[in-house]
């Protein structure tokens, strides 16, 4: 089985200020890891995702992440946050195990911008 | 490319009703995936279509069944249905493969009254 629990329902930041949304998952087999945002009234797009290989992974929109495996971990990180940001953001995991197609998704941290 | 598409984009039907909601995959995919989204929730996975049959199905009882076509569109079907099945609906393509990139289309709006 695996699981994704988001750290935080609501983060608020200042524009400029460093973004931390935090990610922890649990899985019996290594795992595939991905963000998604969704803006409001609209679907899910992927801003990253570490399946193999290199450990800190960068998305789009000048997000990065970073897989940690000791600490079940992989927080989404933006050094400076733009309005633009705002939006709600959910963290899924996936593997390369059996018959597992399925994402599984945590509960979303909603991201508000303050200018 | 129109990406993914997903008719209609919001609906309202009475507790008992069926319905039955449509997704168009982003050109070049074969694989369809449902989620449900309730309100304040991460999505949850309903089932995948591939190659016209369900490959995996998630938690969801038998009221929730599914088609893929030979074009690759995809149907939802629920029956039945109840107040706890209002809920955004999102469809999900993707090339078969277990890490590709899954394009998610903006959703259907369900609303049982």
């Amino acid at each position: 089985a695996q699981s994704v629990t988001q750290l935080g329902s609501h983060v608020s930041v200042s524009e400029g200020a460093l973004v931390l949304l935090r990610c922890n998952y649990s899985s019996s087999v290594p795992p595939y890891l991905f963000w998604y945002v969704q803006y409001p009234n609209q679907g899910l797009q992927l801003l990253l995702k570490y399946t193999t290989g290199a450990t800190l992974v960068k998305g789009i929109n000048g997000f990065e992440a970073e897989f940690k495996k000791s600490e079940t971990s992989f927080h989404l990180t933006k050094p400076s946050a733009h309005m633009s940001d705002a939006a709600e953001y959910f963290c899924a995991v996936s593997h390369s195990g059996g018959s597992n197609y399925k994402l599984t998704f945590g509960k979303g941290t909603l991201l508000t911008v303050n200018p | 490319d129109a990406g993914v598409t997903q008719s209609p984009t919001h609906l309202i039907k009475t507790r008992g009703q069926q319905v039955t909601l449509r997704c168009s995959p982003k050109s070049g995919h074969d694989t369809v995936s449902w989620y449900q989204q309730a309100l304040g929730q991460g999505p949850q996975f309903i089932f995948q279509y591939y190659e016209e049959e369900e490959r995996q199905r998630g938690n969801f009882p038998d009221r929730f069944s599914g088609h893929q076509f030979p074009n690759y569109s995809s149907e939802l079907n629920v029956n039945a249905l109840l107040l706890g099945d209002s809920a955004l609906y999102l469809c999900a393509s993707s090339f078969p493969g277990l890490n590709t990139e899954a394009f998610f289309g903006q959703g259907t709006r369900l609303t049982v009254v």
